[in-house]
């Protein structure tokens, strides 16, 4: 099956640095690529929605400078929290996707912990 | 703009029995997607099943089945012969038939959290 790999699992850091995560697909070429945001005990809320070698399209109420997202490749694609601060601990999952008509396959998430 | 309403924030299986999750959903649109996501105390979110909105037959994965009402706009899981490892969060979603850009993103209700006993 699809599998999608999200690295790194678990981040702590300063407030201050800034922090990248990485979304793998490894056995499919991942047309788009989806960021969501998870709060405690809340649902996912998109982020940001990525086309390989397109800019990407944030949500409403999503800091475009604040949350960097690359897709440079059909394999690849990157979220950088910059200057983050402790709000910005949460659950980040991405997700990806071959073609339309295909479901989402998504990662296993990464916390972050800003302190 | 399109919603998905989940009205049960918790539920409570004995194991080896049946229960039935609610999902409505509000949408003008004629052809989409719905799915059932679990997402086990681990956080992976996995996917359960999967209909197609222009498919009348209720899509059925092994102990899992669903209820698709399109008129009503609604979607219910079933669970059969509910085990340990069914306990997790579930998660309706919704998915515009639409191609490209933003197009297609998944619009998640809150969730339900289901819990087995023994």
């Amino acid at each position: 099956g699809a599998v999608v790999s999200q690295h790194p699992s678990w981040v702590i850091c300063k407030s201050g640095t800034s922090v990248k995560i990485e979304c793998r697909s490894l056995d499919f070429q991942a047309t788009t690529m989806f960021w969501y945001r998870q709060f405690p005990k809340q649902s996912l809320m998109l982020m940001a929605t990525s086309n390989e070698g397109s800019k990407a399209t944030y949500e409403q109420g999503v800091e475009k400078d604040k949350f960097l997202i690359n897709h440079a490749s059909l394999t690849l694609s990157t979220l950088t929290v910059t200057s983050a601060h402790p709000e910005d601990s949460s659950f980040y999952i991405c997700s990806a996707r071959s073609v339309t008509n295909q479901p989402q396959h998504f990662g296993d998430g990464t916390r972050l912990s800003i302190l | 703009a399109q919603t998905v309403t989940q009205s049960q924030p918790e539920m409570s299986v004995q194991e080896a029995e049946t229960v039935t999750l609610s999902c409505t959903y509000d949408t003008s649109e004629s052809d989409y997607y719905l799915f059932w996501y679990k997402q086990p105390p681990s956080r992976q979110m996995i996917l359960v099943i999967r209909q197609e909105a222009y498919k009348q037959q209720n899509a059925t994965e092994n102990r899992f089945s669903v209820n698709f009402q399109k008129a009503a706009k609604s979607f219910s899981l079933k669970i059969s012969d509910s085990q340990l490892g069914d306990a997790a969060m579930y998660f309706c979603a919704y998915r515009s038939y639409g191609y490209g850009g933003s197009q297609g993103n998944l619009i998640f209700g809150k969730g339900t959290k289901l819990s087995v006993k023994p």
